[in-house]
C-alpha cells in the first residue's frame, strides 16, 4: 500500500458526461501529479500540484482540469467526455515537490470506461 | 526532449532463473534520476528501484539490482532468483525537473516490457 488513495476504484459513464476522480496524497505530501494511461499513449504526464498551487501542466486536454484543495487532496476534473477517455488515471504524490530526485509514489487508479 | 525505449515487449522465463530488463534513455542533462516501476495484474504502480545519476554505483533492492551506464545512457533491471510474484508489467522512468524555480517536475515512461515468469 502506497498511501496514496484514489476514489472511485472504477467508473463507467456515457459520453458527454463530466466525472471527479478524487486523491488523497501520502500523509505529509505536499505535491499531487496526474497521470493517464491508456493503451495506445502509454503514461502520460497530466498535471503537478505543490501545496495547492498547479506548478507543471503536461498533455492535459482543456476538457480536463485538476485542483489540490487546502488539505491536500486533488481531484481531477474531465467534462464533455469522449470514448477515447476511457483509461486508467493515477494519482501520484511526492514529499515535496521540485526537488529532483522526490521519490512518486502512485495510487491504485481510478479506471474509467466511457461508453 | 527526453525519451526513454524499452526495446522489449515481453519476456518470460522460467521461475528462479535471472532476467534482465533493458532501457535506455536520451537527455542532454548531467544530473537526473531514473526509476524502474512493476505494475502487476492489480495495475497499482509499484517503485522497484530508483537510481541516482552522479552516483557511480549500481542501486540494489534485495534480488532486484540495476546496470547503469552513464555514458551508453542504459539503465537495465536485472532480476535474480525470479518469483512468481515478479509477474508484471515493468517500466523504466527518468525524472525531469521542469523548472527549479516552479518546483515542477514529472517523470517520463517507456512503454514497458510485460515480463512473465512461469512455474
Amino acid at each position: 500500500d502506497s498511501g496514496v488513495t484514489q476514489t472511485p476504484k472504477h467508473l463507467i459513464t456515457a459520453t458527454g458526461q463530466r466525472v471527479t476522480l478524487r486523491c488523497s496524497p501520502r500523509s505529509g505530501d505536499l505535491s499531487v501529479y496526474w497521470y493517464q494511461q491508456s493503451l495506445d499513449q502509454g503514461l502520460q504526464f497530466l498535471i503537478q500540484y505543490y501545496n495547492g498551487e498547479e506548478r507543471a501542466k503536461g498533455n492535459i486536454l482543456e476538457r480536463f482540469s485538476a485542483q489540490q484543495f487546502p488539505d491536500l487532496h486533488s481531484e481531477l476534473n474531465l467534462s464533455s467526455l469522449e470514448l477515447g477517455d476511457s483509461a486508467l488515471y493515477f494519482c501520484a504524490s511526492s514529499a515535496r515537490g521540485g526537488q529532483l530526485g522526490d521519490t512518486i509514489y502512485f495510487g491504485e487508479g481510478s479506471w474509467l470506461t466511457v461508453v | 526532449a527526453q525519451t526513454v525505449t524499452q526495446s522489449q515487449p515481453e519476456m518470460s522465463v522460467q521461475e528462479a532463473e535471472t532476467v534482465t530488463l533493458s532501457c535506455t534513455y536520451d537527455t542532454s542533462e548531467s544530473n537526473y534520476y531514473l526509476f524502474w516501476y512493476k505494475q502487476p495484474p492489480s495495475r497499482q504502480m509499484i517503485l522497484v528501484i530508483r537510481q541516482e545519476a552522479y552516483k557511480q554505483q549500481n542501486a540494489t533492492e534485495n534480488r532486484f539490482s540495476v546496470n547503469f551506464q552513464k555514458a551508453a545512457k542504459s539503465f537495465s533491471l536485472k532480476i535474480s532468483d525470479s518469483q512468481l510474484g515478479d509477474t508484471a508489467m515493468y517500466f523504466c522512468a527518468f525524472m525531469k525537473l521542469l523548472s527549479v524555480i516552479q518546483g515542477a517536475q514529472k517523470l517520463v515512461f517507456g512503454q514497458g516490457t510485460r515480463l512473465t515468469i512461469n512455474p
